[in-house]
């Protein structure tokens, strides 16, 4: 079992604040990053997938960089809505499609 | 986008009793599902990959006998709880591949509670 840790657990921010989370992951056997948005009784959505060390990625306010020499991706949220409150998942792939998951950051944007 | 649906998205059985979990992809072929669970404060842990028409392949420690997996069509699975007990209670969710690279789409899944 591959160890992928996501911090923080959980957070609260302002309507309007930036923020941003983190997931790290082993150095070795990588094959892709995922990043998913999980909002309660729906289903995971995929954000984004990064293979390359530096990649950054973007979607409106939300983009994402990926350093896989040290295992770390981060994810920011520019601006934040309350319809940006979910869990954030992130998922390390070795290959073959195997994800191996992160407990996730629950992020809850007061308004 | 590609949608997955699961069915139930609750069940509580008793304990000794079968449990049956629907997965389908509604919108593409998946030649590829993924069967997952959550236990709480945890995360999602991959229990087996099937593959259309194959047997599946479990992971360590999942037992194939108790987490049947039938992948009969391209666009459904299953998966049985057999003998359900109440360690067995937890959130399965599956999720979806057509063969493209990185992708895979996922279910809502489903709370077993075993009583």
């Amino acid at each position: 079992i591959l160890n992928v840790e996501q911090s923080p657990q959980s957070l609260h921010v302002q309507e309007g604040d930036s923020t941003n989370f983190t997931c790290s992951f082993p150095s070795s056997n990588f094959y892709a990053l995922h990043w998913y948005r999980w909002e309660t009784a729906k289903s995971p959505e995929a954000l984004f997938v990064m293979t390359l060390n530096g990649d950054e990625k973007k979607k409106g306010r939300i983009s994402a960089t990926l350093n896989t020499k040290e295992g770390y991706s981060y994810l920011y949220i520019k601006g934040s809505q309350p319809e940006d409150s979910a869990t954030y998942l992130c998922a390390f792939q070795t290959g073959a499609n195997n994800l191996f998951f992160g407990t996730g950051t629950r992020l809850t944007v007061i308004p | 986008g590609a949608v997955v649906s699961q069915h139930p998205s609750r069940v509580i059985c008793k304990s000794g009793t079968s449990v049956k979990i629907e997965c389908r992809s509604l919108d593409f072929q998946a030649t590829t599902m993924f069967w997952y669970r959550q236990f709480p404060k945890q995360s999602l842990m991959l229990m087996a990959t099937s593959n259309e028409g194959s047997k599946a392949t479990y992971e360590q420690g999942v037992e194939k006998d108790k987490f049947l997996i039938n992948h009969a069509s391209l666009t459904l699975s299953t998966l049985t709880v057999t003998s359900a007990h109440p360690e067995d209670s937890s959130f399965y969710i599956c999720s979806a591949s057509s063969g493209i690279l990185y992708e895979q789409y996922f279910g809502p899944g489903t709370r077993l509670t075993v009583t």
